[in-house]
């Protein structure tokens, strides 16, 4: 399955602290997406890295891919109990074939 | 800006009765995902279509079948409903011709299986 795994699968930290989730996947890829959902909602898309890319800052956000090890990972910095959702990777692969990991659920506590 | 539009938002059907669920996506996207996520669960990829021909096909059911409309709109169709089909469902577009594949979700259309 090329699904990715992603941990941890849960994440608590206090308002101010750095969150930092990882996505592993098992088949090269076009690029891979980082996905935000609130509960219950639909997802939004947050940052996307092409397979040739090693690092990507938006805003607060910072994502690597290490290609080598096909693991990417997600940093949110100074996080905010507002960032308080379901983050996923999702990798594309043959330009058409999309999946989602299994995603890490991240409580930031004010 | 528009976003992906998904009717209804909520549905609630006995076991056996079918379901459709629609899709409109963003003006000039081409390309229509369907998603299954359960409770707790990460999405699930159903079936794609691009120009309105599938272009990919991931875990979904006999019972359930889709197309995409001449005005790029998509229809989930779904039959003999059963209780773990209890779910959201979503709808996401994106411009195939950019490449990448980054997708626009719609709001999502819970179902709920009695």
């Amino acid at each position: 399955s090329q699904q990715g795994e992603e941990d941890p699968q849960a994440l608590s930290i206090q308002e101010g602290e750095n969150a930092t989730m990882n996505c592993s996947y098992k088949t090269s890829i076009n690029n891979l997406q980082w996905y935000r959902q609130n509960s219950g909602r639909g997802l939004v898309h947050l940052i996307l890295i092409r397979s040739n890319e090693r690092e990507k800052h938006s805003g607060r956000l910072r994502v690597t891919l290490d290609t080598s090890k096909k693991s990417s990972s997600l940093l949110i910095t100074a996080s905010r109990a507002a960032d308080t959702a379901s983050y996923f990777c999702a990798t594309l692969y043959n330009f058409n074939k999309f999946y989602f990991g299994s995603g890490t659920k991240l409580n930031v506590k004010p | 800006a528009a976003g992906v539009i998904q009717s209804p938002r909520h549905l609630i059907k006995e076991k056996r009765e079918t379901a459709t669920l629609k899709c409109y996506p963003i003006p000039r996207h081409d390309t229509v995902y369907w998603y299954q996520q359960g409770p707790g669960q990460d999405p699930q990829f159903l079936i794609s279509f691009y120009e309105k021909m599938q272009s990919d096909k991931g875990s979904i059911p006999d019972r359930f079948s889709a197309q995409q409309f001449s005005d790029y709109h998509s229809e989930l169709n779904m039959s003999s409903l059963e209780l773990g089909d209890s779910a959201l469902y979503f709808c996401a577009s994106s411009p195939r011709v950019a490449g990448e594949g980054t997708q626009y979700f719609g709001p999502g259309t819970r179902l709920t299986v009695l």
